[in-house]
This record gives C-alpha cells, sequence and structure tokens, in this order.
C-alpha cells in the first residue's frame, strides 16, 4: 500500500523566505509527527499531532515555525524566515496509535531544505 | 529528564566482525525500547522492538534495566548492513519517541 509522502523532496530557498513543506500519511494512521534530521544532531522531534487532541508543539525551535494538520490527515509544517541554520532534511512520520503500545512510526522519504 | 544516549557517531568493522552499537536510556518509568535503521537513500525503518524479542537481518537487542541499556549486536557484520541506526525511547502514555543521535555503521570488505 501507499506509505506517507512528502512534498517537495528538495526545496532551495533564498534566507528570510516562507517555506511550506507537505506530508501525507498513511490513511488511518492517527498520529503524525515532524522531524529534522541534520548532521551531527541526530533526528530532533519538532511536533506531534494524534487525532483531534492539541498538538504537542514541544519541539519546535522557534515561533517562526508551526504545523497544521486539516482534517485529520495531510499537515504542513511552515517556516517563516527562514534562517540558514533551518537547512535539513525534515522528516514526517505517522503512526496507527492503536493506544495498547507505542506502534511503529512509518517515515516519509523527507524534504531537503536548503537555505541559501 | 528522559534521553537517549548513543555514543559513538560512527562504528567502522571489517566484514565478518562482530558489531555492536550502544544505546543506553534515560527514564523512571517502563521502557519501551527500538532500533531504526536508514539504508542509504532509504526511508528511516524500524528495525526492532524489544517486546518482540526478535531477530531481524541477525541483529538482537536485549533491554538491561539494571544497566538502562539497549545495545545493538550481531555477530557477524555485512556489507549490506551499513546504514545510520538509531535508538529510541518510547514511553507510557505517549506514542512520542525520543531519539538518540544515531551512529553510523560502516562495514568495509
Amino acid at each position: 500500500g501507499a506509505g506517507v509522502s512528502q512534498s517537495p523532496s528538495n526545496k532551495v530557498t533564498e534566507k528570510g523566505k516562507d517555506v511550506e513543506l507537505r506530508c501525507d500519511p498513511i490513511s488511518g494512521h492517527t498520529a503524525l509527527y515532524w522531524y529534522r534530521q541534520s548532521l551531527g544532531q541526530g533526528l530532533e522531534f519538532l511536533i506531534y499531532f494524534q487525532g483531534n487532541s492539541a498538538p504537542d508543539k514541544s519541539g519546535l525551535p522557534s515561533d517562526r515555525f508551526s504545523a497544521e494538520r486539516t482534517g485529520g490527515s495531510v499537515s504542513t509544517l511552515t517556516i517563516q524566515r527562514t534562517q540558514q541554520e533551518d537547512s535539513a532534511v525534515y522528516l514526517c512520520a505517522s503512526s496507527i496509535a492503536s493506544g495498547s503500545s507505542t506502534d511503529t512510526q512509518y517515515f516519509g522519504p523527507g524534504t531537503r531544505l536548503t537555505v541559501l | 529528564a528522559q534521553r537517549v544516549t548513543q555514543p559513538e557517531k560512527l562504528l567502522s568493522v571489517f566484514k565478518g566482525a562482530p558489531v555492536e552499537l550502544k544505546c543506553n536510556y534515560s527514564y523512571s518509568g517502563s521502557p519501551e525500547l527500538f532500533w531504526y535503521v536508514q539504508y542509504s537513500r532509504q526511508r528511516l525503518q524500524l528495525l526492532l522492538r524489544h517486546i518482540s524479542r526478535e531477530s531481524i537481518k541477525g541483529f538482537t537487542a536485549d533491554l538491561n534495566k539494571g544497566e538502562t541499556s539497549f545495545h545493538l549486536k550481531k555477530p557477524f557484520a555485512q556489507e549490506e548492513d551499513s546504514a545510520m541506526y538509531y535508538c529510541a525511547l518510547g514511553r507510557h502514555n505517549t506514542d512520542k519517541l525520543i531519539f538518540g543521535t544515531g551512529t553510523r555503521l560502516q562495514v568495509f570488505p
């Protein structure tokens, strides 16, 4: 079946511009996560959506970062006034979140963001 | 604080040598531990989880609560094992994982 998809696969932008990154989770998965992957920093948690609950935004590095999840499915991560340090691979993952234990997270291919 | 530590950024071995990727965690509750792997040009994916107690691609990992460790081991490394490995901690009442910083395994022929 279809896995998690992300678009665009690559994004090059100029410092100060806004960018939007999109994630389509696996159908039926109620939990959606955004991570940032950069050299030397590993996998950094950004934000977590679970069903209709308020999102866990505890990992967002600054108020320039925000995310939405519309209709419990597609999610958009927005970075305003991009900085060079925002350059990284942004990963999205989803899980079924059955509640019985920590479910497997299925990752998308990532969006590589380069801020010039 | 809840934390996952992977002390090695890079581990290089020759084919056929044993491999141990270290992972230590900090969590006062009952943990669930995972290893995720990312092969070159592929997605990050689950390799194994401690509650399954299974061997995947020859890899095993035992949860040691006394040492708060979940080291990943394989007796004879293969070139195709070269990848980035992340240890992750799951906690009660949340699906959110805490990931370590990852260890890159290089297996030379």
